[in-house]
């Protein structure tokens, strides 16, 4: 199973939006609506930030959007704000049964 | 609350195995299944497998086919990753994380996530 693929970098200015794409297949990303994405700040365990493409956890801030076209998942941050400067992944649950991580893309606030 | 708690650091030879352990606690056990996730040095997330505590099924990543067994203990609510043939390779944190409820929609998601444990191969 080879890993989504994520842009390596991205960068925005405070207030600004960005997206981060998500590119896998049709037996993972493109099969199931079982995409999610988690943020990880240096030296720090990952967080759920989206469930099922577009879903927030309870307390996640709805500046936090996620959406899927085909085999392309994506994730917008819009009115960024300095601690969003993390590292960000995707997931998604496959046709066997496994999950598969994108290889991370790095969030820069100008 | 939920929480996670791995064992400790460890420093391991090439060729040798590791066991890491992950105690959960503030939830029903058996009922939530648990996903382990490495981390190498600088890089990205690797799935490795997933663990039912309710009856001890598991799925692995094929990449670690052979090399990894995962086991639980219900009588003390842990569930522990042994990994074999260590190789140099293998040095990263790892990680366990709870798989979401069935209700909910979380069911495919990893919610909680302990603070992750170290394991360093060298010789």
């Amino acid at each position: 199973q080879s890993a989504l693929t994520q842009p390596a970098s991205v960068s925005g200015s405070p207030g600004q939006s960005i997206t981060i794409s998500c590119t896998g297949t049709s037996s993972d990303v493109g099969g199931y609506n079982y995409v999610s994405w988690y943020q990880q700040h240096p030296g720090k365990a990952p967080k759920l930030m989206i469930y099922d493409v577009s879903n927030r956890p309870s307390g996640v801030s709805n500046r936090f959007s996620g959406s899927k076209s085909g085999n392309t998942a994506s994730l917008t941050i819009s009115g960024l704000q300095a601690d969003d400067e993390a590292d960000y992944y995707c997931s998604s649950y496959t046709s066997s049964s496994t999950w598969v991580f994108g290889g991370g893309t790095k969030l820069t606030v100008l | 609350q939920v929480q996670l708690v791995q064992s400790g650091a460890e420093v391991k030879k090439p060729g040798a195995s590791v066991k890491v352990s992950c105690k959960a606690s503030g939830y029903s056990f058996t009922s939530y299944y648990m996903h382990w996730v490495r981390q190498a040095p600088g890089q990205g997330l690797e799935w490795m497998g997933i663990i039912n505590p309710g009856g001890g099924s598991t799925t692995y990543a094929q990449i670690f086919q052979g090399r990894v067994t995962m086991t639980r203990d219900t009588s003390t609510s842990t569930v522990y990753m042994e990994l074999s043939s260590l190789r140099s390779e293998d040095t990263a944190v790892y990680y366990c994380a709870r798989r979401g409820s069935s209700i909910g929609g979380y069911y495919y998601v990893m919610d909680v996530w302990g603070p992750g444990t170290t394991v360093t191969v060298s010789s």
